[in-house]
């Protein structure tokens, strides 16, 4: 069955340190994949998306991901962390026509 | 656009009580989608219609949840009689349509269900 599986339930950082949620997928062929963004008492928030071209995918507030095909991997970096990313952070991915599969998401907590 | 709109935003029942949770999916999105979240299992798809029909519902995890919509404009999730294990966060979110590029789903807020 497809599926989506997020490796990290729960991280801790220091505000600076660099940030990587990892991302496995498990569909074939030609997948839309992304990361979605829960701050503490609100709702879902995308993040960025891929569906096609460069697999380098910028998003907001300094996030990017890279999908890597040959690995089903589609990881979440940021360089230098804030207070403010305190979060959960969902992966999905769906196929054209198909519903989306999300991850148990990370919940990333940042020590000021 | 005010985005995804869901009411109520908590509820507080008691086992054995109907529980209906409503949403109001972006104006033009052709899908919706229920979904319920708890720590346990994260984000967990429930139902999704496509034009108003349903089109999976193997998520409902048994027949006390019933889901409707009768319009483009409004959906309906029923749980009848509730139990203390569906407490959780349900999520409506609504899309544009199937297109390359076009999947992103736009989450409401969250109805808040807390069954004693």
């Amino acid at each position: 069955a497809q599926s989506v599986s997020q490796h990290n339930h729960h991280v801790i950082l220091s505000e600076a340190a660099s940030l990587e949620l990892g991302c496995n997928y498990s569909y074939g062929g030609t997948v839309n994949l992304f990361w979605y963004v829960q701050y503490p008492g609100q709702h879902l928030q995308l993040l960025l998306k891929y569906f096609s071209g460069d697999p380098l995918v910028k998003g907001i507030k300094g996030f990017e991901a890279e999908f890597i095909k040959s690995k089903f991997s589609f990881n979440l970096r940021k360089p230098s962390v804030q207070w403010s990313d305190t979060a959960e952070y969902v992966c999905a991915v769906t196929r054209f026509g198909d519903k989306i599969i999300f991850g148990k998401g990370t919940r990333l907590h940042i020590l000021p | 656009d005010a985005g995804v709109i869901q009411s109520p935003r908590h509820e507080v029942t008691e086992m054995g009580q109907e529980v209906t949770l409503r949403c109001k999916p972006i104006s033009g999105h052709n899908s919706l989608f229920w979904y319920r979240q708890t720590m346990m299992r994260g984000l967990e798809l429930l139902i999704y219609f496509n034009n108003n029909v349903p089109i999976d519902d193997s998520g409902m995890p048994e027949d006390r949840f019933s889901a409707k919509m009768p319009n483009a404009s409004f959906s309906t999730l029923k749980i009848q009689p509730s139990e203390p294990r569906d407490s959780a966060v349900y999520f409506c979110a609504s899309r544009t349509g199937w297109g390359r590029g076009n999947d992103e789903q736009y989450f409401g807020p969250g109805t808040r269900l807390t069954v004693t």
